[in-house]
């Protein structure tokens, strides 16, 4: 069966400090991978999505970047994070399909101090 | 920017008491899916409806599509205290270029009380 992992389940940085969220999944091949952020108590944001490995887009212009260096690895990092990257970061994945549901990570609640 | 629009932002009911959530979106779609988050955690997939469906009902869920009015609703009927959670719409598609992925609304907060 398939199953994602996503760590780590905390963090709080210093602004200014970098940042490295990792993502794996396990079980399929070629999955999209996605990266959304959650404001408290508001929708997600798509920050990232990859079809393939190295291929990432971007949705929203931002200080944050994505890598896939392998194809069931996706990788969120900031070089320095803000005050405003603070949220819960998800990631999550699905077969390359229109039809496809969506299979989400536990999360990762940042904090930027 | 937002895709899916779910409203209402919060919603209250007692135990046994039927919720229901409404989305709306802005352009075409191939689907429209509804996600459940429990506080604090990530988002589980409930319910797909695809863009040539009018109703679909999945145990006590029922979700209904109406393309012309670029609308959807989900109806939990007597519901639990432990459906109490954040519910999200979701649309894919034609949405920005982006082929496939999912963009989703704001979420209802549902809370229900024993």
């Amino acid at each position: 069966s398939q199953t994602i992992h996503q760590w780590p389940a905390t963090l709080v940085q210093p602004v200014g400090s970098p940042l490295s969220l990792e993502c794996t999944v396990e079980g399929t091949s070629n999955p999209n991978l996605y990266w959304y952020r959650q404001a408290a108590g508001r929708g997600l944001q798509l920050l990232f999505y990859s079809v393939g490995i190295g291929q990432i887009s971007s949705e929203v212009p931002q200080n944050l970047s994505a890598s896939r260096p392998q194809d069931r690895q996706f990788i969120l990092s900031s070089k320095k994070l803000l005050l405003s990257d603070s949220g819960f970061y998800l990631c999550a994945w699905s077969v390359p399909s229109p039809q496809a549901r969506a299979f989400f990570g536990q999360g990762t609640r940042l904090t930027v101090v | 920017s937002q895709q899916g629009e779910e409203d209402p932002q919060a919603l209250s009911i007692q135990e046994g008491e039927n919720a229901t959530m409404n989305c709306s979106y802005k352009t075409s779609i191939n689907n429209l899916q509804w996600y459940r988050q429990n506080s604090g955690r990530g988002l589980v997939h409930l319910i797909l409806i695809r863009s040539n469906e009018r109703e679909k009902h999945s145990g006590r869920l029922r979700v209904t599509l109406d393309t012309s009015k670029k609308s959807s609703s989900l109806l939990i009927t007597a519901s639990r205290a432990a459906d109490t959670a954040s519910y999200f719409c979701a649309t894919d598609g034609n949405y920005g270029g982006s082929q496939g992925n999912l963009i989703f609304g704001k979420g209802t907060k549902l809370s229900v009380k024993p």
